[in-house]
């Protein structure tokens, strides 16, 4: 058990659909990740939230929106996706969100296939 | 940026010791090295961290030399459960995450 859980586990969705993945740490931690994680390439860092405030977006799609209401909740909305979208979804935690240093917490992820 | 060069899979024998060296030719003096351990279907989970010289946990060992342009994970003895792939991940102690770059990894097969 990591403390950080995510839903849904698995998402098929087409290009039109809106859909929402939400992500949820129990430990306490000041800073969340989005990652995207697809066949055969490096995991790739999509959005960083530290004390909720969105401290780096490397250059993700519109399509892609991200929020943090709180410091333990945070969601990736999801609209007009397209096929090359389809991939693993992890969300991390960390206790200080400073970068480098922080040990991570991920989530298990939710594997999207967009049709 | 500090990016990372691992050999993309390694095979070893249950029982073995095993050594995964990363290369991080550019590191900067601010940067720590992180690594990481994943299996399938699942986020990555951490390993060790540090900065120079050796650190050892009940996990793993982890020697960095004094040019800190590389590092070499160490895992004793492993089992088939440690089949996984092991990332490396350099970046600093700053807030914000602009320099953490996760590599391809490598693919460390345990064989019985």
């Amino acid at each position: 058990e990591t403390g950080v859980t995510q839903t849904p586990r698995h998402l098929v969705m087409g290009m039109t659909n809106k859909k929402s993945l939400k992500c949820e740490q129990h430990l306490g931690h000041n800073a969340m990740y989005w990652y995207k994680q697809s066949a055969k390439k490096p995991l790739e860092l999509m959005f960083v939230y530290s004390l909720e405030e969105r401290v780096e977006n490397n250059s993700v799609p519109s399509r892609f929106s991200p929020e943090c209401p709180n410091s333990s909740h945070l969601f990736l909305h999801l609209h007009t996706l397209q096929p090359e979208d389809s991939a693993l979804y992890l969300c991390a935690s960390s206790p200080r969100g400073s970068g480098g240093t922080d040990t991570q917490y991920f989530g298990p992820g939710t594997r999207l296939t967009v049709l | 940026l500090a990016k990372t060069t691992q050999p993309i899979s390694m095979d070893s024998y249950e029982g073995q010791e095993v050594n995964i060296t990363c290369s991080h030719n550019n590191i900067a003096t601010n940067d720590y090295i992180t690594w990481y351990q994943q299996f399938p279907s699942q986020g990555p989970r951490f390993i060790i961290q540090g900065y120079k010289t050796k650190v050892t946990n009940e996990v793993a060992s982890l020697f960095i030399p004094a040019d800190r342009k590389s590092s070499t994970l160490s895992l004793p003895r492993v089992s088939l459960s440690d089949t996984a792939v092991y990332y490396c991940l350099v970046g600093p102690y700053q807030t914000g995450a602009n320099n953490l770059f996760f590599g391809t990894g490598t693919r460390l097969t345990v064989i019985p």
